[in-house]
């Protein structure tokens, strides 16, 4: 059974970096693309990007510049999201990518993330 | 960008009733999109990929159709505990969210 945990700071300082971790159990990282999504408060959803174990990634167009998933380890990957504002408070999943349909499919419970002096 | 939109926005229905969401793509996708479904505190949860395949330990009530632009979910006979709301995604480009469709209940 893949299980997936976020871990990080709950609280970010407008202008400063958002950093998060996710742990990955039940799966090896070199089997599927690793993702990052979010969630704003009442809010749809809003996907960030993915890094492959090739060291490969894609990201939404609209974060490109502030945004970097990668590989930490065997079985943790990483985002880092700079410059962050207000509009970036959400609750932040990491999930598995899998192909050729893309469908996320197994899911870390989320994080939530605020942004605020 | 492929910009995808769900309808209704919101609907209210009662126990046993049919429900039919419909997602739209702005451009063709083949059938590369998926259904999911969140509840209120929840990570979303895959029903439906490749527009028609039921993941594995999904009901059968839930059934997915469509291609191209335009896409349905289905809920045959609808559960107390599939009142929730239901987003679709398009794995063709960047993997886009639609906005959602909250299903409560009448």
């Amino acid at each position: 059974q893949v299980q997936l945990q976020e871990s990080g700071p709950g609280l970010v300082k407008p202008s400063e970096t958002l950093s998060l971790t996710c742990t990955v159990s039940g799966a090896s990282i070199s089997t599927y693309y690793w993702s990052w999504i979010r969630q704003a408060p009442g809010k749809g959803l809003e996907s960030i990007g993915y890094v492959h174990y090739s060291g490969s990634t894609n990201y939404n167009p609209s974060l490109k510049s502030r945004v970097t998933i990668s590989l930490e380890s065997q079985n943790q990957f990483s985002l880092r999201l700079t410059s962050v504002t207000a509009a970036d408070t959400a609750v932040y999943y990491c999930a598995t990518l899998i192909g050729p349909y893309d469908k996320f499919d197994y899911w870390g419970q989320g994080t939530l993330v605020t942004v605020s002096s | 960008d492929i910009q995808m939109t769900q309808s209704p926005s919101s609907l209210s229905a009662s126990v046993g009733d049919r429900v039919t969401i419909t997602c739209r793509a702005s451009q063709s996708i083949g059938n590369y999109l998926n259904w999911y479904q969140q509840k209120p505190g929840k990570a979303p949860k895959l029903l439906i990929y490749a527009a028609s395949s039921l993941q594995s330990g999904v009901p059968s009530r839930f059934s997915g159709s469509g291609s191209g632009t335009d896409f349905t979910l289905t809920i045959s006979s609808l559960q107390p505990e599939d009142f929730a709301t239901y987003y679709c995604q398009q794995g063709y480009s960047t993997q886009g969210f639609g906005p959602g469709t909250k299903v409560d209940i009448k």
